[in-house]
């Protein structure tokens, strides 16, 4: 079975200073990992992917993510916070390796990021 | 492009009551899903198709049925509404192929069952 773990419900930074939103996940086979983001009352938003290669992936909005597979880890991160980066921040993981087909995502249970001015 | 659609946005059911939740998509994808979404429990897959006249279960199944007759749309089914089943249910579609393509999600339909 596939999980995701982001161990932090909420995280508060100061508009300029640098985020990091955590994950962790666990897999059998090599990881597909995601992020994506949900602003209030709307869907979620794709926002980088990793697949394979280069362990720093950049994505949309200037967030980019560090695969760590030791650590099986894939935190997200952006040198200088927003107030516009407030949000609901979701990790997801998917695995060539899976029952039943679909290439179906588990994600984790979501991290509210909240940016101060 | 319009995307992902789900149709209504909002409804209120009475338990015991009936709704159909309509996802359609214009991508031409071969894989939708349906999740729903509650506090602290992140997304939670209900069922999901691999291609039009095929659908299976997820993680959470029970009480939800589903249909895909055309490759547009996916339909979720309550067919006896528990307040259980209150919740954001989202749809999501992606290409077929392997595990590396992101799924598109739709805006989402709130149900309160009272």
């Amino acid at each position: 079975a596939q999980s995701v773990a982001q161990p932090e419900d909420q995280v508060n930074v100061a508009e300029g200073n640098p985020l990091t939103v955590k994950c962790t996940y666990s897999v059998s086979g090599n990881p597909y990992l995601f992020w994506y983001v949900q602003y209030p009352n709307r869907g979620l938003q794709f926002l980088l992917k990793y697949i394979t290669g280069d362990n720093l992936v950049k994505g949309s909005y200037g967030f980019e993510a560090e695969f760590n597979k030791s650590q099986t880890s894939f935190h997200l991160k952006k040198p200088s916070a927003l107030v516009s980066d407030s949000a609901l921040y979701f990790c997801a993981v998917s695995s060539p390796i899976l029952t039943g087909g679909g290439n179906k995502l588990t994600f984790g249970t979501g991290t509210q990021l909240k940016v101060e001015l | 492009n319009a995307g992902v659609t789900q149709t209504p946005k909002f409804r209120v059911l009475k338990t015991g009551q009936s709704m159909t939740l309509l996802c359609a998509q214009d991508m031409n994808h071969e894989y939708m899903y349906w999740y729903r979404q509650d506090p602290g429990m992140g997304l939670r897959l209900i069922h999901y198709s691999v291609g039009e006249g095929t659908t299976a279960k997820g993680e959470v199944p029970d009480g939800y049925n589903v249909s895909r007759l055309k490759k547009q749309n996916f339909l979720l089914g309550l067919e006896s509404a528990a307040p259980s089943q209150t919740s954001v249910y989202f749809c999501a579609s992606r290409p077929s192929g392997g595990p590396g393509y992101e799924q598109f999600f739709g805006p989402g339909t709130r149900l309160t069952v009272l």
